[in-house]
This record gives structure tokens, sequence and C-alpha cells, in this order.
């Protein structure tokens, strides 16, 4: 069974900079697993962020950007603003019989 | 204005079948891979499946192991409309399920709907 580990829990002043990361069991994640972020706030449906682990949609502030560090999908946040507070998820693609796999959210709490 | 509406929740009990609408519009339909995504209460988010587009993806269909083989999902292009055939329902089917839309099937679920509520139970 693929897990897809985030961390549980980040905290962030206004206006500093966070960064969000996502990794697998099978290994390191590469553009091969096509990392999507998604951003939810409570009572809500899931936002797209960021897919092909760099590319934003139109809707996606500046201030997100999606990369790889180290083994991992990155999201980091620049100038984080208080409306950027909410749960983010990321997406693995991993082939076989899983295909996508979720990772268990991050809740980011803007301080 | 792109919009996805998700229909068909409600209460069923275990074994039996539902059937869930995403009813679209706002854009063309035909050029979207669909998906269908779900979240028990209180937790996190999981793939269902997908739909791919005919003109991009022809039309091919893949499901998580947790529904494969229970699960059919089906497009309607003439009307703009996705569904989510759930047989042999468990009660750890029960959540939130959401339809996505993917322009030309890039895997950039693009768009969401708002979600609708599916609880098994007896």
């Amino acid at each position: 069974q693929t897990v897809v580990t985030q961390e549980p829990s980040l905290t962030v002043s206004p206006g500093g900079t966070v960064t969000l990361t996502c990794a697998s069991s099978t290994g390191a994640v590469t553009s091969g697993y096509y990392p999507n972020w998604f951003q939810q706030k409570p009572g809500q449906a899931p936002r797209s962020l960021i897919y092909f682990t760099t590319q934003k949609h139109s809707w996606t502030p500046a201030r997100f950007s999606g990369s790889l560090l180290g083994g991992k999908a990155a999201l980091t946040l620049s100038g984080v603003q208080p409306e950027d507070e909410a749960k983010y998820y990321c997406l693995l693609y991993h082939g076989g019989a899983q295909r996508w796999v979720f990772g268990g959210g991050t809740k980011l709490t803007v301080l | 204005e792109m919009q996805l509406v998700e229909s068909g929740g409600g209460l069923v009990q275990p074994g039996r079948s539902l059937t869930l609408s995403c009813t679209t519009s706002g854009f063309t339909f035909g050029d979207y891979g669909m998906s269908w995504f779900r979240q028990a209460p209180g937790k996190g988010l999981e793939w269902v499946g997908f739909i791919k587009s005919k003109a991009f993806g022809g039309g091919t269909t893949e499901y998580a192991a947790s529904v494969k083989g229970r699960f059919i999902i089906s497009r309607d292009d003439s009307k703009s409309i996705a569904y989510l055939q759930m047989n042999s329902l468990k009660i750890e089917d029960t959540g939130v399920y959401y339809c996505n839309g993917d322009h030309g099937d890039v895997d950039a679920f693009d768009i969401w709907g708002q979600g609708t509520m599916v609880t098994v139970s007896s």
C-alpha cells in the first residue's frame, strides 16, 4: 500500500514564507509523479493550485509555487496572507493499481 | 462561468446501489476528462476514479482499488453529464463525493464541484 506523507500541521506568520512537502513511500518524488497541490477551506470543495510539479492555474496567486525538494514535492507560500489559512493536499500519480494517491494533508495556520 | 453540480446523494443501506450525476455548464464537456473524488467525514481526500475524454483520452476509465468492480464511471457528452454508479455500497463508502473536470486530460484537475453527501447506513 502506497503512502504519501505530508506535515500534519504548520504555522506561519503573516508575510512569512513556508514550505509544505509531500513524500512517497515508493521513493523519491520526481516529475513523473505529476505532483498536484490543492487547497481546501472548511466546508468548501478543494481548489486546484499547482499541477505538473510547478504549473499554476490562471487563478493561482503568484505567492504559491511548486517544486521538487530533496526527493519530495514541495509547495512554497511566499508572503503568506491570512486567507491562506487552510488545509493543503498533495496528489501523486503512482501508476499500477493505486494510480492517484493523496497525502493526508497539511493544516496551515497563519498566526 | 464553468460549473459542475453534483446530485443524487443521500442515505442508502449497505449492499444497495446509488448513482451520482455531475451536471456541467460553461465549458466544452467533450474536451474534459472527468474524475470523482470523495472525502469521508473529518478525513482527507481520496481519488475514486476517472473517465477520460473521448477526444483526448479515448474515453478510458480507471478506478481506485477500493472501488474497482463496484463503481462505474460513465459520461453522456450530449448532455454534458458525468455519472458515478455505485454498487454493493459499504459503510466505508460514506462521504462527500466531488466531481472534477480536467481540460485536455492533462491531469491538472482544473474544476471542482461542490460535492454531494452519500451516507451508507442501515
